[in-house]
C-alpha cells in the first residue's frame, strides 16, 4: 500500500530552526511536495522536489533522497506565524497526490 | 480576484438529507479535486476530474457524487447525508497534470447530526 509518515506534532522556540522529516512508500514517484495550513484555512503549497538534494527557497528549505524515501522540510528563524500544519505530499505515478496526516508545529516565544 | 470558491463556508445537516457543496474557479485548470479533512487523517481523495466532461472515483467516494459540465464549476453532492460524512471538504484545482501544486479553495465546513 501507499504510506506517508510524517509525526504529529513539534515544538520549537521562536527564532530557532525546525526539522520535519516525511517518510515515504508509493506505487511510483513523480515528486514530493510540502504544503503549509494554518489553522481553520487551505492548504498552500510551500515547495516541490523531484531530483534528490536541496531547494532553498528563502527561511524554508525542502530535503529530498529518493533512494532512502525520505525528504525534510528545514524552517529557519522560526517566527510566530510559522505555527501552522506542514503537510507532505507525494505524488504517485498516476499523478494523484498522496498526503501525510501532517505536522502540527507549535512555536512558543 | 481570482482562484476558487466554495460555498457554503459552513452547513449543520439532518442526517439523512441531500446537500450539494458548490466549487467554482476563474483560473481555465483542467483538473479539479474534492477532498474530505479529518482530525488526525491526511487529506483524502473522494473524486476528481481531469477534464470537463470526465470524473474519477478516489479513495473514499462512496456516498458522494460528481459532475463536471463545464471547465469551471465542479459540485459535490451528498444523496442521503450520514454523521460519519462530517467533515471539512476543500476543492482544489491545478493547471498541469504533472505538476503537484494544487490551489484550495477556502473550505466547506460540514455537520451532519
Amino acid at each position: 500500500g501507499q504510506n506517508i509518515d510524517q509525526p504529529t506534532e513539534m515544538t520549537a522556540t521562536e527564532g530557532a530552526i525546525v526539522q520535519i522529516n516525511c517518510t515515504y512508500q508509493t506505487s511510483g514517484f513523480n515528486g514530493l511536495f510540502w504544503y503549509q495550513q494554518h489553522a481553520g484555512e487551505a492548504p498552500t503549497f510551500l515547495s516541490y522536489n523531484v531530483l534528490d538534494g536541496l531547494e532553498e527557497k528563502g527561511r524554508f528549505s525542502s530535503f529530498l533522497s529518493r533512494s532512502k524515501g525520505y525528504s525534510y522540510l528545514l524552517l529557519k528563524e522560526l517566527q510566530m506565524k510559522d505555527s501552522a500544519s506542514y503537510l507532505c505530499a507525494v505524488m504517485d505515478s498516476n499523478y494523484q497526490l498522496i498526503w501525510g496526516a501532517g505536522t502540527k508545529l507549535i512555536i512558543k516565544p | 480576484i481570482a482562484g476558487i470558491t466554495q460555498a457554503p463556508t459552513s452547513q449543520i445537516l439532518a442526517a439523512g438529507r441531500r446537500m450539494t457543496l458548490r466549487c467554482t474557479q476563474d483560473m481555465r485548470h483542467n483538473a479539479m479535486y474534492w477532498y474530505r479533512q479529518d482530525l488526525g487523517l491526511g487529506l483524502r481523495l473522494i473524486h476528481y476530474s481531469n477534464t470537463a466532461g470526465t470524473t474519477g472515483k478516489g479513495e473514499v467516494p462512496d456516498g458522494y457524487s460528481v459532475s463536471r459540465a463545464n471547465t469551471d464549476d465542479f459540485p459535490l453532492t451528498l444523496a442521503s447525508a450520514v454523521p460519519s460524512q462530517t467533515s471539512v471538504y476543500f476543492c482544489a484545482s491545478k493547471g498541469r497534470e504533472d505538476t503537484g501544486e494544487l490551489f484550495f479553495g477556502e473550505g466547506s465546513r460540514l455537520t451532519v447530526l
